[in-house]
């Protein structure tokens, strides 16, 4: 079975750029997030979707950041203008509707962002 | 969100058995301990979690303080292949919710030497 495939691995844009990342998560997975990870640091939640709906997103830098998940599969995670601290790795996972606090996350391996 | 605290760093010798710990003294009663793994240059991977009892599976065995303050992840013997980033996280027990997500700290680097 296919895991998380995400694409672009690697992307290296000038700031003030747009740069857009793709996920594909696991066939039946109706919960997807996106996290970011800087190095030496722990992944950081930037939104999460249940199916279509964006459940959380508190953390996501609406300004500058977007994403979507049109029918409730891909999603897409989007910076415009990117700037110099958006320099990190973006990571997706998805998971089936997490029962009592169970459902494993499934990450892909990631888009690693830099800007100059 | 409960927090939880873990060793910076930590050294292993292949085929030795590896004890990672984890203290989460403000942890809930719903709780769950989850560890996940992070090896270099890719994503997250599951590795096991619990709640009360001590638990095992193919990759590793998760041992649970009586009183859930702490954990302790075990690897009954390490290989190169273990080397990674280990992260103990709580999860609230919820379905679905703002609080349904992984909080992930810096984790244990761990090093495996042959």
């Amino acid at each position: 079975e296919a895991g998380v495939v995400q694409s672009p691995r690697y992307k290296i844009i000038e700031k003030k750029q747009p740069v857009a990342f793709w996920c594909n998560p696991i066939s039946g997975h109706n919960t997807l997030y996106w996290y970011l990870q800087n190095l030496g640091q722990g992944p950081e939640l930037l939104i999460r979707y249940e199916n279509e709906e964006a459940v959380d997103d508190s953390q996501l830098p609406k300004d500058r950041f977007s994403a979507e998940r049109l029918k409730g599969v891909d999603s897409t995670l989007k910076i415009q203008p990117a700037e110099l601290g958006d320099s990190a790795v973006y990571l997706c996972a998805s998971s089936l509707v997490a029962v009592r606090g169970t459902g494993e996350l499934f990450f892909g391996e990631g888009s690693r962002l830099t800007v100059l | 969100d409960a927090k939880t605290t873990q060793p910076n760093s930590m050294e292993s010798n292949e085929e030795e058995p590896v004890h990672l710990p984890c203290n989460h003294s403000t942890i809930s009663g719903t709780d769950y301990i989850h560890w996940y793994r992070q090896l270099p240059s890719q994503g997250p991977e599951y590795v096991i979690h619990g709640l009360t009892s001590n638990v095992n599976n193919r990759m590793a065995s998760l041992a649970i303080a009586e009183d859930r303050k702490s954990s302790t992840l075990i690897l009954h013997r390490a290989t190169l292949r273990d080397a990674a980033v280990y992260y103990c996280i709580l999860r609230p027990n919820h379905y679905g919710g703002a609080t349904n997500k992984l909080i992930f700290g810096t984790g244990t680097l761990l090093a495996v030497q042959p």
